[in-house]
Formats: structure tokens, C-alpha cells, sequence
């Protein structure tokens, strides 16, 4: 049992390179999200999705679209990365909407 | 919109020396209060929730209590295992999103 994994673990960018930062849960878990975590900032909700076949925006959903591919897998993609999306992202799933949230280990992103 | 404040930003203890961790919030109708622990390059670990005032919950030397305002992490005679961000998020009326507070850093010395 694995919980929540991430790949990949670190990835440096250029500016305008695109990318697909990718989780997957295996305890059958309805509710996958997405966060950054940056120094002095905490954690922010980017984009969510209740169940599969769902998504939604959260608080900071600009320059970043999701995929929930099916009920395990849940994708984030920065088209044209910038360098103000430097940050460590994190993977969460959670059995429903307003439960505990299981995070995944990160994906430490720079872009230069 | 709801807020998450955390105190002490960092606190240093000697192992043995217990202490609390404060989380006060402002929401429009609270759902829970979750309380994380984070490790230096990990994910945050799930530790408690907490859904109305007065509900307290306990893993070893950690014990959580809730108010109508504010939540408390206290430690007791803690080790320096221990030693880890901790982080408090709210759930309010919005039933989907939760709020962070920026973390208190403990630090544990043998």
C-alpha cells in the first residue's frame, strides 16, 4: 500500500518549456487535489477534483490545467512554465470532499 | 473568506519540556480542523481532526483540543523525534477547501 505517489520527485525547467507533473492514489479515494507550498506562503489549493470525471479551480489555478484520468491518477500540466511557478507541489487525495487529505512526498520544480 | 493563524512561528524545546502549539481561526461555519505534521522534504502527515468545540484527541505525547476560536496542539515531554513543522488547516462553509496556516517549527533538543 503505497498511499499517494508523485513522480517526478525533482524537475528543473526552462521558461515557456512545458511539463506533466503526475499522482496516483491506491486507496480508492474519491477527492484528489493539487497544492504549492512556497517559503512564507503555505499551502495553496491549485485545482481539484471531487470524483472522477470532475474538476475544479482553487486558489491559484493560473498558468496550470489538471486531468483526472480515472479514479486513481490525477495530473498536473504547465503549459508555458514561468519562473513565479517555482515551488514544491504536492499531490493529496482524500475518500470524499471535506475529509482527511493524504499527501503525497512533493515534486521540487524550478524554473529558471 | 477563512483565515489561519499559527503561533509561535518556531520553538525551540529541551527534550522532556512540554508546550503547547496555537492555531486560531476565523471561518464561516467550521466542518474540521485538521492538524499535519511535516518532515523536512516530505509531504504533510495527517494527524488529527477535530469537528466541534470542546472535542479533544490524543496520539501519544500529542494531544489536540478545540475551541470556537482557536485549536491547540499540546506536547507532552516531547523527543527529539518530534521535531517537525506542524501544520493547522481549517475546513469552513466552502465543503471543499481547506486552509492552511504557515506552520510552527518545533524543534526538540536531547
Amino acid at each position: 500500500n503505497a498511499g499517494v505517489t508523485q513522480t517526478p520527485k525533482f524537475q528543473v525547467l526552462k521558461t515557456g518549456q512545458s511539463m506533466t507533473l503526475q499522482c496516483a492514489q491506491d486507496m480508492n479515494h474519491n477527492s484528489m487535489y493539487w497544492y504549492r507550498q512556497d517559503p512564507g506562503m503555505g499551502l495553496r489549493l491549485i485545482y481539484y477534483s471531487a470524483s472522477e470525471g470532475t474538476t475544479d479551480k482553487g486558489e491559484v489555478p493560473n498558468g496550470y490545467n489538471v486531468s483526472r484520468l480515472n479514479k486513481r491518477e490525477f495530473s498536473l500540466r504547465l503549459e508555458s512554465a514561468a519562473p513565479s511557478q517555482t515551488s514544491v507541489y504536492f499531490c493529496a487525495s482524500g475518500a470524499e470532499v471535506g475529509s482527511e487529505q493524504y499527501f503525497g512526498p512533493g515534486t521540487r520544480l524550478t524554473v529558471t | 473568506e477563512d483565515q489561519v493563524t499559527q503561533s509561535p512561528e518556531a520553538l525551540r524545546l529541551q527534550e522532556g519540556e512540554s508546550s503547547s502549539l496555537n492555531c486560531s481561526y476565523t471561518v464561516s461555519g467550521l466542518r474540521g480542523l485538521f492538524w499535519y505534521r511535516q518532515d523536512p522534504g516530505k509531504g504533510p502527515e495527517f494527524l488529527f481532526t477535530l469537528y466541534s468545540a470542546g472535542e479533544e484527541k490524543e496520539k501519544e505525547r500529542l494531544k489536540a483540543t478545540l475551541t470556537k476560536k482557536e485549536s491547540f496542539l499540546h506536547i507532552t515531554a516531547p523527543k527529539p523525534e518530534d521535531s517537525a513543522t506542524y501544520l493547522c488547516a481549517v475546513l469552513g462553509g466552502s465543503n471543499y477547501k481547506l486552509t492552511f496556516g504557515k506552520g510552527t517549527l518545533l524543534t526538540v533538543n536531547p
